[in-house]
């Protein structure tokens, strides 16, 4: 069973639908992130939570909404969707550090298309 | 504002062949940079770097980061099939909150 674990893998909705992305993990990490990602942008972060009374809002935070219900699950929320959120959008986790910050572990990506 | 600049941003060798993939960062606070691949799915964790001048390195894969120049380089040595993906920049800028991504370098290697 993968560590990160996302669900839908792939969903196609309409304008104006409230979207849930859900995410949740096996590693025992404290630290959950959602980022989206576009052809030629890279990975864009949009919410993370160091703990589960932890949000924080990221780059792109507009028309999203996040829900730390665990520690082990973290869940994205579109509340009303629009065809420019149109994208891959990745869970991803990482231990909790001191000094440095640790590499992520990935979920295998959601793809949503908003039409 | 914090930026990561890989390049270049497609490309197309043949097996055998050596490639470097180029990642300039502008950020405030520097702590590290990490490299990943990402094939069809989730990107995986490549490289850790901190220190400037230290090569890193795993099988015919290895990265140095310059912290002067403020770039890294990745290299592949003799290319397979297997190493087409996209490869991922990423710079933590500040104590920890969150890291800056480029926008990935494609690289497709044909037999």
């Amino acid at each position: 069973d993968a560590d990160v674990t996302q669900t839908p893998r792939n969903r196609i909705t309409k304008t104006g639908k409230r979207i849930m992305l859900e995410c949740s993990q096996t590693k025992g990490h404290d630290r959950m992130y959602w980022y989206r990602q576009d052809p030629g942008l890279g990975l864009q972060l949009i919410y993370y939570s160091f703990d589960v009374k932890d949000i924080n809002k990221g780059e792109i935070s507009d028309g999203y909404s996040v829900s730390r219900q665990a520690q082990a699950k973290f869940s994205l929320s579109l509340e009303s969707a629009i065809p420019n959120q149109t994208a891959l959008y990745f869970c991803a986790t990482s231990d909790r550090t001191v000094i440095l910050n640790q590499p992520q572990h990935f979920g295998d990506g959601t793809r949503l298309s908003i039409l | 504002e914090d930026k990561v600049v890989q390049s270049p941003l497609s490309l197309v060798v043949h097996e055998g062949d050596t490639v470097t993939l180029n990642c300039s960062y502008e950020v405030t606070n520097f702590r590290s940079l990490l490299w990943y691949k990402q094939e069809k799915k989730a990107p995986t964790f490549l490289f850790m770097l901190t220190s400037s001048g230290i090569e890193k390195k795993s099988g015919r894969l290895s990265s140095i980061l310059d912290k002067k120049e403020l770039f890294s380089i990745l290299n592949i040595t003799a290319t397979q099939t297997g190493d087409s993906a996209v490869y991922l920049c990423a710079v933590d800028p500040n104590y920890g909150q969150n890291f800056v991504f480029g926008p990935g370098t494609r690289l497709s290697v044909l037999p």
